[in-house]
């Protein structure tokens, strides 16, 4: 049973437009969360971190909105470009335990 | 110029063969990790190694054999595979095994076993 869930395999949006990736959770211990990139032929990068203290984390384009009473959080890419174009892994971890990884989701801007 | 280098990029290897995934990071870092990433599946964290000791196996088959001889470089010795471990496998660095690091990952090893 998987504890990190992303629903949507893929999305594709606008350059300039807002990305917004979702990832639901399961697991109420959760208290870290993490999203990384990944571009085909590459290993993920770190994206950017959210802590269970907080509800939001803004680095530049990239905003982390944590929502802990729906278990959910999502990650807003304003504005897309086409160098976002990659695939979006949401991961949790507990009490500094193993992360457990969302299968991804695959994220096409358009120009 | 990634920080974590990963050979070889593609393997292809029978199930009788024994050939093993070399990983090296040039970070400075005390913990390396191995996931394996099959298709339609999660990031399966395999091993981790913290210090040069193995802190960590989640329940992976024998024929899966890690080596870390120091904590730059991280092997992984696969002998007698079967189909199902055809899998991209990824090799990671942290700072230490405190999770709240950020992780850092080779570009991944292909691997097909006929």
């Amino acid at each position: 049973d998987q504890q990190v869930k992303q629903n949507s395999p893929s999305l594709s949006v606008q350059e300039g437009r807002i990305s917004i990736l979702n990832c639901d959770y399961t697991n109420s211990m959760f208290d870290y969360f993490l999203w990384y990139k990944k571009y085909p032929a590459e290993g993920p990068t770190f994206l950017i971190s959210i802590s269970s203290i907080k509800d939001k984390n803004e680095d530049g384009r990239f905003t982390v909105f944590l929502n802990k009473s729906a278990k959910h959080l999502s990650l807003h890419i304003v504005p897309s470009q086409p160098g976002d174009s990659a695939v979006y892994f949401c991961a949790a971890s507990a009490d500094n335990r193993k992360l457990i990884w969302g299968l991804g989701t695959s994220l096409a801007v358009n120009p | 110029e990634t920080g974590v280098t990963q050979t070889p990029r593609h393997l292809v290897m029978g199930m009788t063969n024994k050939k093993s995934l070399k990983c090296e990071q040039h970070l400075g870092h005390n913990a390396m990790y191995w996931y394996k990433q099959s298709a339609k599946k999660p990031l399966e964290l395999m091993f981790v190694y913290n210090f040069k000791e193995q802190t960590e196996n989640n329940s992976v088959p024998s024929r899966f054999s890690p080596e870390c001889p120091n904590s730059s470089h991280l092997f992984l010795h696969l002998h007698t595979l079967q189909p199902e471990d055809s899998a991209l496998y990824l090799c990671a660095s942290r700072q230490d095994r405190q999770n709240t690091g950020e992780l850092f990952f080779g570009e991944g090893s292909r691997l097909t076993v006929l």
